[in-house]
């Protein structure tokens, strides 16, 4: 079965560290890949996402992430979080030709400490 | 840009009664829109995707009898829950998308049923 798999439930550190968060996916085909964020009260915000191209995508407020065919990874990369990166992520797929259906993983709580 | 709306964003209905959750698109077409439940503490489980003009696909185990959604515009869906009942208390999350794969979120709905 298709499946999209993110390795921390809950993530806690502090300000200044660096952060990596963990996606896997099980899909046979081309996929598309996306970083979501939903900070606390808000909707789902798009962070960056993977069609085709250079591996390596920066997205929004610093954040970057790495598609790794080989490894069916797109691991969630920041250099040095702020208080404000308190978030849940979600990692999502969809695979080409699915009228954009996306299959989400279960999210990582992120806090950050001050 | 790429706003997505809902409304309302909480409801609190009696079982047996039947709620409607307007999905809108305020600054482009969308012609497809997507349904999302969300558990506490869970991930976004897809439950339908309704393109403009025609059936909404449901995924396996939707009800779609229970769950009628109507994309009657190219910014507008609505998602019907019918004879609600406890069960279906949630928070129901609808998407759009703007160019291919890429969907933009609404703040989502919380629905209570006593």
């Amino acid at each position: 079965a298709q499946s999209v798999s993110q390795h921390n439930h809950h993530v806690i550190l502090s300000e200044a560290a660096s952060l990596e968060l963990g996606c896997n996916y099980s899909y046979g085909g081309t996929v598309n890949l996306f970083w979501y964020v939903q900070y606390p009260g808000q909707h789902l915000q798009l962070l960056l996402k993977y069609f085709s191209g250079d591996p390596l995508v920066k997205g929004i407020k610093g954040f970057e992430a790495e598609f790794i065919k080989s490894k069916f990874s797109f691991n969630l990369r920041k250099p040095s979080v702020q208080w404000s990166d308190t978030a849940e992520y979600f990692c999502a797929v969809s695979v080409t030709d699915s009228w954009g259906k996306l299959q989400f993983g279960a999210g990582t709580q992120v806090v950050v400490t001050p | 840009g790429a706003v997505v709306s809902q409304h309302p964003s909480r409801v609190i209905c009696k079982s047996g009664t039947s709620v409607k959750i307007e999905c809108r698109s305020l600054d482009f077409q969308a012609t497809t829109m997507f349904w999302y439940r969300q558990f506490p503490k869970q991930s976004l489980m897809l439950m339908a995707t309704s393109n403009e003009g025609s059936k909404a696909t449901y995924e396996q185990g939707v009800e779609k009898d229970k769950f009628l959604i109507n994309h009657a515009s190219l910014t507008l869906s609505t998602l019907t829950v019918t004879s609600a009942h406890p069960e279906d208390s949630s928070f129901y999350i609808c998407s759009a998308s703007l160019e291919m794969d890429t969907q933009y979120f609404g703040p989502g709905t919380r629905l209570t049923v006593l």
